[in-house]
């Protein structure tokens, strides 16, 4: 593979239910990111990582958790499913945080909580 | 607080030139990006302006003033595939990405 990859491609989820949607990339950047985007607004930050081992919290966190164990892989997680997170889910990856350096997506997961 | 400003949507004729704008107000300036994203795909990188002035990229050149939180995207010899949506994309002071909500761009033939 070449780049970023997200799974599921798209989901429907009752309410209530956790949900994890996964994200792996190959470039061995070091920071990684995930945004929703809904219709009429600009892409959100949720949560970042600007290394293995470290996370941090975005413009939009509430309702969800990432962990980064390792370079490749970000998870990002929904405890407990609420309608408002229906969206699309891009994530990211950057070679560094905190300086200029390009994100590049992965493909979305298009998330529809019942 | 921080906000962007760019139009919802614009129509142009293939083969035309058209001229995207971006006014931006954010919490201190790292530069500005700018991506593209067709309908159901995931944004691509266009171009990073930090410097005022244009930057030129082939058929694509955007241009910024940080002195008035301007910046636009300029599109020529406009082709079918440029159909899509443009967002702008200034970076603040922590290095995080404030993003426009994007301008879906409708090219005729």
């Amino acid at each position: 593979i070449a780049g970023i990859t997200q799974a599921p491609t798209s989901q429907i989820l009752a309410a209530g239910r956790r949900m994890t949607l996964r994200c792996t990339q190959d470039m061995r950047h070091n920071a990684m990111y995930w945004y929703r985007q809904d219709l009429g607004l600009g892409l959100r930050l949720i949560h970042y990582s600007n290394t293995a081992g470290t996370t941090g919290k975005g413009e939009v966190p509430d309702g969800y958790s990432v962990s980064r164990a390792n370079t490749d892989d970000f998870p990002l997680t929904l405890a407990s499913a609420v309608p408002s997170q229906t969206s699309v889910y891009f994530c990211a990856s950057s070679d560094s945080y905190g300086v200029t350096d390009t994100q590049y997506f992965g493909p979305g997961t298009r998330l529809t909580v019942l | 607080g921080q906000n962007i400003d760019q139009p919802t949507e614009m129509t142009a004729t293939e083969g035309a030139i058209v001229q995207i704008n971006c006014t931006y107000q954010t919490s201190g300036f790292n530069g500005l990006f700018w991506y593209q994203q067709h309908a159901g795909e995931a944004p691509t990188f266009l171009s990073y302006n930090v410097l005022d002035g244009l930057e030129e990229k082939g058929r694509f050149s955007s241009f910024l003033s940080r002195s008035k939180g301007y910046s636009y995207l300029l599109l020529k010899e406009l082709q079918m595939k440029d159909s899509a949506s443009y967002l702008c994309a200034p970076m603040d002071s922590n290095y995080q990405l404030i993003w426009g909500a994007g301008t879906k761009l409708i090219i005729k033939p």
